[in-house]
Order: C-alpha cells, then structure tokens, then sequence
C-alpha cells in the first residue's frame, strides 16, 4: 500500500500565481480530507469528501481557495491567487468512512509545503 | 463551538524521564484519537479512545480518556530520542459531525540524550 500520495513536496511560487495541490489517496477509501498547518493556527480541516462530493467546505479561507475530486483517486486543491499568508504545509488525509462514521482513522500524506513570496 | 486545549505546549527532557500530555475539551467527546507528528513529517494515527475511563497501552505509552469524557492524556514512561516530536490529540465531539476531527494544538516534545 503507498499509502496517501501529495504532489508537489515542496512549492515555492510569487504572490499573484495559481497553486494546484494534488492528492491520491488510498484506494479504497471513500473519504477525503484537506488540511493546512501552520505554526500559529495549527492543524485546520480545509474541506471534506465523502464518495467524491464535498460534504463540508466550511473551513476554506475564501474564494481563492477551492477543491475537486473528479473521482476515488484524485483530488486536487487550488489557490488562485497565491498570497504570502497562503505559506503553510498542506496536508491531505484519506478514510474509509463506515456505518455510523466514528471509527475511522485518518492516514495523513506526506504534505506540500508551500512557500508564497 | 468545541474549545480544545492541549498543555503543555512544549515539554523538554531528559532521556529515561517520563512525560505527559493533557487534552481538555469544553464539551462531552464521542471518542479521541491521538496522533504523533515527528519533525518535518506528517501526523500518524496511534490510538483511539472510546469508553468513558478507558486506559489503553502502547509499549511505553499509555493513554487515558477520563470519566466524564472531556479529556484524556498521553504519558510516555521512560523516554527515548525517538518519542521526539508533536503529539496531537484530536477529539470527535458527541452530537456532532461524526468525521470532524478537531486538532489540539499539540504538545512538542524534545528528549535530550
């Protein structure tokens, strides 16, 4: 099992550039999550997907952020335009959700870590 | 909205002592898990807790989950340079969104060897 796999590692772009963030995760689960850590705020549930349809967005900043999952095995995570308090590690999580959905465990990917100058 | 707090921020110590994490939540917790972040990585799962006292062990670590399950704490017995890293809890709370997890802050820890 590869586990959750995030593309880029490591972004480094200009204030004003689109950001695309993009996540497979593990076959088989039918939930997907994105979070942004930094130091200050910590750990924040960005957006989440049960069976590819965002059941809850409430934690995206704002407009310039948004996300897709066109299928199981792909998601993405775009910022347009970048700002230099964009800078953070994202972090894409995926679970399989059961009946009654409070057991799952969520496997976390290995982060992009973004850089807005 | 669920307040969670997690002390102490930062815990330094020596090899072979032991340490603890403290994760209060506001409100009454449908269950908590635990993850550990080491430097530079990504949160990895290592426990959930269910039941109302429950004490869960991991080798070296043990876990609580208190009576009125609001809190819970990691402590690790004997430490070693490779417990170094975040420790975060991450409550569910009772009534809510079952998939929400609410990260703690986490508490960083550092093992001089």
């Amino acid at each position: 099992d590869a586990g959750v796999i995030q593309s880029p590692r490591h972004e480094v772009t200009e204030m004003g550039q689109e950001v695309t963030l993009r996540c497979k995760p593990i076959s088989g689960h039918n939930s997907l999550f994105w979070y942004r850590q930094t130091m200050m705020r910590g750990l924040e549930l960005l957006i989440y997907f049960n069976n590819n349809v965002p059941i809850d967005d409430s934690g995206m900043p704002e407009d310039r952020f948004s996300a897709k999952m066109p299928n199981a095995s792909f998601s993405t995570l775009k910022i347009q335009p970048s700002e230099p308090r964009d800078s953070a590690v994202y972090f894409c999580a995926s679970s399989l959700e059961v009946a009654g959905g409070w057991e799952e465990t969520q496997y976390f990917g290995p982060g992009t870590r973004l850089l807005v100058l | 909205g669920q307040q969670v707090m997690q002390i102490p921020q930062y815990q330094h110590v020596q090899e072979g002592e032991d340490f603890t994490t403290y994760c209060n939540s506001s409100t009454t917790l449908s269950n908590i898990q635990w993850y550990k972040q080491r430097p530079g990585g990504h949160p990895v799962f290592l426990i959930q807790l269910v039941k109302s006292g429950e004490v869960k062990k991991q080798k070296r670590l043990t876990f609580q989950f208190g009576e009125a399950k609001k809190n819970s704490s990691l402590h690790i017995t004997a430490t070693q340079t490779t417990d170094v890293g975040t420790y975060f809890c991450a409550p569910r709370r009772s009534g809510g969104s079952n998939y929400k997890l609410t990260f703690g802050k986490g508490t960083l820890l550092t093992v001089n060897p």
